[in-house]
């Protein structure tokens, strides 16, 4: 069975700053995704940044980078130029397939909150 | 504009009642899943359905039921079965063509039982 791990429940930064978030994960499989989501106290859970498991270059989206270390089975998110609106739950997320012809399911982390302060 | 619609937002639920969440798409995605969120923890998968009429068990599928009738809706029922129903329910849906492989949420359900 696969298994995230964040490690970090509480984390906080000043705005501006620059933060990251821990995530392991433990699997068998060779041909996996990872994600990272967030969710504002709205709960609606906002895809952040995504990373296939066959890619060595990290993904980038803005300010959200990752950092994937394959062999290590490490995912961690860094935030740079911290802003007010990143305040939020952010929950790791790791992809494999299902038990169903082409279809995929996602394992999640318990999330980190992250508190931007001003 | 394209995207997942759950509704109701907020649900109460008399002890022994069933309820039906609904969820709907306008994506055209194949794959479409519900998940339960307590406090404290991450999602937990309930049920997935890849194809029209067909669907698997997720984690937690006991006392929930589920049906798949057409591509675009993916109604959840809470049963009487489940012991503890309260929680936040999120609706998910995917497309495996392509560079797809993301799955996208709703905007989510409270279910309270009163």
């Amino acid at each position: 069975a696969q298994t995230v791990t964040q490690s970090q429940p509480e984390m906080s930064v000043q705005e501006a700053e620059t933060v990251t978030l821990s995530c392991t994960y433990d699997t068998s499989e060779s041909n996996y995704y990872l994600f990272w989501y967030k969710q504002p106290p709205s709960r609606q859970m906002i895809l952040v940044i995504r990373q296939e498991a066959y890619k060595q270059q990290n993904a980038t989206e803005n300010r959200f980078s990752v950092n994937f270390q394959k062999a290590a089975k490490s995912f961690s998110l860094k935030i740079s130029d911290s802003q007010l609106g990143d305040t939020a739950m952010y929950f790791c997320a790791f992809m494999t397939r299902g038990s169903g012809a082409g279809s995929y399911q996602l394992t999640f982390g318990k999330g980190t909150k992250l508190s931007v302060i001003p | 504009d394209g995207g997942i619609t759950q509704s109701p937002k907020y649900l109460f639920r008399k002890e022994g009642q069933n309820v039906t969440l609904s969820c709907e798409q306008n994506l055209n995605h194949d794959a479409m899943y519900w998940y339960r969120q307590d406090p404290g923890q991450g999602l937990r998968l309930i049920y997935y359905s890849q194809i029209v009429n067909d669907f698997q068990k997720g984690d937690i599928a006991e006392g929930y039921s589920v049906s798949r009738e057409k591509k675009e809706s993916f109604p959840l029922t809470v049963t009487s079965a489940q012991k503890n129903p309260t929680a936040f329910y999120l609706c998910a849906s995917s497309t495996n063509r392509g560079s797809g492989n993301t799955i996208y949420f709703g905007e989510g359900s409270w279910l309270t039982v009163v």
